[in-house]
């Protein structure tokens, strides 16, 4: 069965500062990996996407994640962050062939001034 | 386009009372789907459906049934309302019915309070 295990609940960083969510996952088949992001009373957006290809994958607002296959890892990084980016991250996981995505439980990314 | 819409965005509710979340989507997605997020939990599968007449378990099916007659609509249905049902629910979809690639687009959510 897959999982996704995001290490941390809340994450306060400084507005400019870089900041790294971290994501891992378990699976026995291969798989697609994405994260989503939660607005305040919205619904989940996608940010970015790994399906294949180049390990580095990378949003349109300077966010960017890398599948490390050995380590089961998709961590998110932004090297400077800003106040509009305070909201909740998800990491999901689907697997190859199948119709479910399973999420993590999330981060809450709080950007002060 | 309107998306993904969700009815009602918010209900109050006694225990053992039923009622439907609704689920509409225009975009002629074969993928639909209901989560329930719950703090520290994330978001939680409850049933999923891949076309017009096809439904199927999630993570945590228990308590809650699903029917889809048409490409469009995607009802979530609590029978018999508990309290360990409060959260909040969102309906999502994809285009295709395999999830090899799959992106969803997620409704603006129900926020249910079981008293």
């Amino acid at each position: 069965a897959q999982s996704v295990t995001q290490l941390d609940s809340q994450v306060p960083v400084f507005e400019e500062a870089p900041v790294e969510l971290r994501c891992n996952y378990s699976s026995s088949v291969s798989v697609y990996l994405f994260w989503y992001v939660q607005y305040p009373n919205q619904g989940l957006q996608l940010l970015l996407k790994y399906l294949s290809g180049s390990t580095l994958v990378e949003s349109i607002n300077g966010f960017e994640a890398e599948f490390n296959k050995s380590q089961t890892s998709f961590h998110l990084r932004k090297p400077s962050v800003h106040i509009s980016d305070t909201a909740e991250y998800f990491c999901a996981v689907s697997d190859g062939g199948g119709f479910k995505t399973i999420f993590g439980a999330g981060t809450r990314l709080f950007v002060k001034a | 386009n309107a998306g993904v819409t969700q009815t009602p965005k918010f209900q109050v509710l006694k225990t053992g009372q039923s009622m439907t979340l609704q689920c509409a989507q225009d975009m002629n997605h074969e993928y639909m789907s209901w989560y329930r997020q719950d703090p520290g939990m994330g978001l939680r599968l409850i049933h999923y459906s891949v076309g017009a007449g096809i439904t199927d378990q999630g993570e945590v099916p228990n308590g809650y049934n699903v029917s889809r007659s048409t490409t469009e609509d995607f009802p979530l249905r609590l029978l018999s309302a508990a309290p360990s049902q409060t959260s909040v629910y969102f309906c999502a979809s994809s285009r295709d019915r395999s999830l090899r690639a799959n992106v969803l687009t997620f409704g603006a959510g129900s926020r249910l309070t079981v008293l």
